[in-house]
């Protein structure tokens, strides 16, 4: 059971916008900020979204990050099909002195 | 060109003990700290702890505590993870990443090795 609880799925056709949910507490997300991994099946993961809301160089502006109170999102605005991957929010959290992660939302496009 | 090379394979008994590197290149290690994280097979990612590459300072997570040690070699440039006892529950792909020089809860991980397999069994 992950500390961040994210949809196990997400799914859109190309062009769609796509939301990906992360709900945490107060002594993570409520209190630090949260970055965003994508994960292709094999490969290790990539830093896609810093600081809630910053892209990395090199990642396409079609994606964006926010963040409110306990919860943050990960927006995909005109899904492609090299979307298609794993995405991971994680947070610091202050209570367990430790970084959380959610359990992942395979996004996939139909 | 910013990367992290680690080892590989290691298929191991259990109560064993595995030490995977992790050896960077790019930049010095003073700079940064590493941050180890593992995925178990078909399940998400787990923050294992950190250490600082400038101080050697480390935390770990409550989880693997106390069978664990992090390390650094500024000769080599690169970060050891050592974990002990190990079950099946170990098996997984272990990952190092670049993160803050002097906080873990600082700086998003923005390089990542490219994961060893560790494989546990009877």
């Amino acid at each position: 059971q992950s500390v961040l609880t994210q949809p196990p799925s997400a799914s859109g056709t190309r062009g769609q916008r796509v939301t990906i949910s992360c709900s945490g507490s107060s002594s993570n997300i409520g209190n630090n900020l949260v970055n965003w991994y994508q994960q292709f099946p094999g490969a290790a993961p990539k830093l896609f979204i810093y600081s809630s809301d910053e892209r990395p160089s090199g990642v396409p502006d079609r994606f964006s990050g926010s963040k409110s109170g306990t919860s943050a999102s990960l927006a995909i605005s005109g899904l492609q099909s090299e979307d298609e991957a794993d995405y991971y929010c994680a947070a610091w959290d202050d209570r367990l002195d430790a970084w959380v992660f959610g359990g992942g939302t395979k996004v996939t496009v139909l | 060109q910013l990367q992290l090379v680690q080892s590989g394979v290691e298929v191991k008994k259990p109560g064993a003990s595995v030490k995977v590197s992790c050896q960077a290149s790019g930049y010095s290690l003073f700079t940064h700290g590493f941050i180890w994280v593992r995925q178990a097979p078909g399940q998400g990612l787990e923050w294992m702890g950190w250490i600082s590459g400038y101080n050697r300072k480390t935390k770990y997570a409550e989880r693997v505590r106390g069978r664990v040690t992090m390390t650094t070699d500024p000769s080599t440039n690169a970060a050891y993870m050592e974990l002990r006892s190990l079950t099946s529950d170990d098996t997984a792909v272990y990952y190092c990443a670049r993160g803050s020089r002097d906080k873990p809860k600082i700086l998003a991980f923005d390089i990542w090795g490219q994961g060893t397999v560790v494989f546990v069994s009877s």
